[in-house]
C-alpha cells in the first residue's frame, strides 16, 4: 500500500483537462512544499512534470500545472492530448524515515 | 545533458546478492544526491534510498537491513547491493539524480531484474 494515495485512473476526452488528487499526510504533503509529479510511460523511465508543488523543469508543457490544498496536491492537465495517455505518479518529502513517498499512480485514458 | 545508465544482472538466484552500478555522464556526480527506485511489476514506483558524493547515506527502512551503497567519483557511477533476494525484490530498478530536497529530474533507463531459480 502507497503512503501517498492517487485514484486509480482518470479519464478525458481531448481538449478538456483533468484533474489528478494525491492525499497524504502532515508528514509529507501537508508538512512541506516539496510535491513531484512524475510522468510514466509503459516500458520507459519517470519523466519529471512537477517540483516544488508548481514549478515545472525546463522544457514541460504549460498544459501542466500543480497546486496544493493542506495535505493534497493536484496535478492539472489541460488542453488533453492522445500523447497525454501515460501513468502519473505523486511523490513527496517526508519526515518520516521513509524520505521519499510515492502515490500508487494513475492511469490517465484519453478517450 | 547529464545521462544515467543502469548496468548489471537482469537474473538473480533467491537468497542471492542484487548489484547494480549506475554510470554517470555528462556531468559530475558531485555536490548532488542520487537515488535508486524500483518498480515491481503491476505495480508502482518504491524509492530505495539516496546517496551522496560524500557517502552520506539515507535508506527506505523497509529495504535498510538489506541494504549497501557505494559511490565512485573517480569512475563517476554509484551503486547498489540488495542482500538475500526474493521474489519480491524482482523489478525494475531505476537510478536517478536528485534536484532538490526529494524531485529526480534524470532518471535512467531502467534495468529489469528478475529474482529466480
Amino acid at each position: 500500500q502507497s503512503a501517498l494515495t492517487q485514484p486509480a485512473s482518470v479519464s478525458g476526452s481531448p481538449g478538456q483537462s483533468i484533474t489528478i488528487s494525491c492525499t497524504g499526510t502532515s508528514s509529507d504533503i501537508g508538512g512541506y512544499n516539496y510535491v513531484s509529479w512524475y510522468q510514466k510511460y509503459p516500458g520507459k523511465a519517470p519523466k519529471l512534470l512537477i517540483f516544488d508543488i508548481s514549478n515545472r523543469p525546463s522544457g514541460v508543457s504549460h498544459r501542466f500545472s500543480g497546486s496544493k490544498s493542506g495535505h493534497t496536491a493536484s496535478l492539472t492537465i489541460s488542453g488533453l492530448q492522445a500523447e497525454d495517455e501515460a501513468d502519473y505518479y505523486c511523490s513527496s518529502y517526508s519526515s518520516s524515515s521513509t524520505r521519499v513517498v510515492f502515490g500508487g499512480g494513475t492511469k490517465l485514458t484519453v478517450l | 545533458q547529464v545521462q544515467l545508465q543502469e548496468s548489471g544482472p537482469g537474473l538473480v538466484k533467491p537468497s542471492e546478492t542484487l548489484s547494480l552500478t549506475c554510470t554517470v555522464s555528462g556531468g559530475s556526480i558531485n555536490s548532488y544526491y542520487w537515488s535508486w527506485i524500483r518498480q515491481p511489476p503491476g505495480k508502482g514506483l518504491e524509492w530505495i534510498g539516496f546517496i551522496y558524493y560524500s557517502d552520506s547515506t539515507t535508506y527506505n527502512p523497509s529495504l535498510r537491513s538489506r541494504i549497501t551503497t557505494s559511490l565512485d567519483t573517480s569512475k563517476n557511477q554509484f551503486s547498489l547491493n540488495l542482500t538475500s533476494v526474493t521474489a519480491a525484490d524482482t523489478a525494475v530498478y531505476y537510478c536517478a539524480r536528485i534536484s532538490g530536497l526529494s524531485d529526480m529530474d534524470v532518471w535512467g533507463k531502467g534495468t529489469t531484474v528478475t529474482v529466480s531459480s
